[in-house]
């Protein structure tokens, strides 16, 4: 079944520095990797998503990158905010039998220190 | 639109008590996902809903856990005879297409004395 390694398990980063997430699957299937970001005490939400028939996305100071060859995707945070800190999950799509579902990486904890 | 709700938001209860938690997903989302969090921890996978499909059960630690989804809708995760170990929040997520962008609930947060 899938797999999703997500490195590194804690990030520290001065305020306007960038921040860079690595993420590893091992279902060359998969179409669909979304980011989420959790603050503490918050629900997961949604930041930003890609799907394999494009290598970038950007959204504002997020961006995400997609290699299906290496099988890896990558979260790039530029001029990082205090707010940014959070838990980051990335996430591959499972397919098959009829079903697709999500599976998760480990989870980034992101602290951007003023 | 109203997003995805769960009650309670906090539970405790004694050990080898009986809990159950509801789900109420995004009206018209045919996928409905039930994840563990422990504390700093990561998203656990419990189980899955798909339209009228059976749902994919794999990620059930036990059989002192089930859940069931009526009327494509609503959903109740039971665990039975709680453990100390079950205390976590519990998330459910909905989305519109299996596989794609999964909305998530408030959670419960269970405790289990």
């Amino acid at each position: 079944g899938e797999n999703v390694e997500q490195h590194p398990s804690t990030l520290s980063v001065q305020e306007g520095d960038s921040a860079v997430i690595k993420c590893t699957y091992s279902d060359s299937a998969s179409n669909y990797f979304p980011w989420y970001k959790q603050e503490l005490g918050k629900r997961p939400q949604l930041i930003i998503d890609i799907r394999s028939n494009v290598g970038e996305k950007k959204d504002q100071r997020i961006a995400v990158t997609l290699n299906k060859t290496a099988k890896h995707f990558s979260l790039h945070i530029t001029e990082t905010q205090p707010e940014d800190s959070a838990v980051y999950f990335c996430a591959a799509v499972l397919s098959g039998g009829g079903y697709n579902k999500l599976i998760f990486g480990a989870g980034t904890r992101l602290a951007v220190h003023p | 639109g109203a997003g995805v709700s769960q009650s309670p938001s906090n539970k405790v209860t004694e050990k080898g008590k009986d809990v159950e938690l509801r789900c109420d997903p995004i009206s018209g989302h045919t996928a409905l996902y039930w994840y563990r969090q422990s504390l700093g921890q990561g998203l656990e996978f419990l189980i899955y809903f798909q339209g009228n499909s059976a749902p994919d059960k794999s990620g059930l630690p036990s059989d002192r856990f089930s859940a069931e989804r009526t009327g494509g809708s609503v959903s109740t995760l039971t665990i039975q005879r709680t453990q100390q170990e079950d205390s976590a929040v519990y998330l459910c997520a909905s989305s519109l297409v299996s596989g794609r962008e999964q909305f998530f609930g408030p959670g419960t947060r269970l405790t289990v004395l």
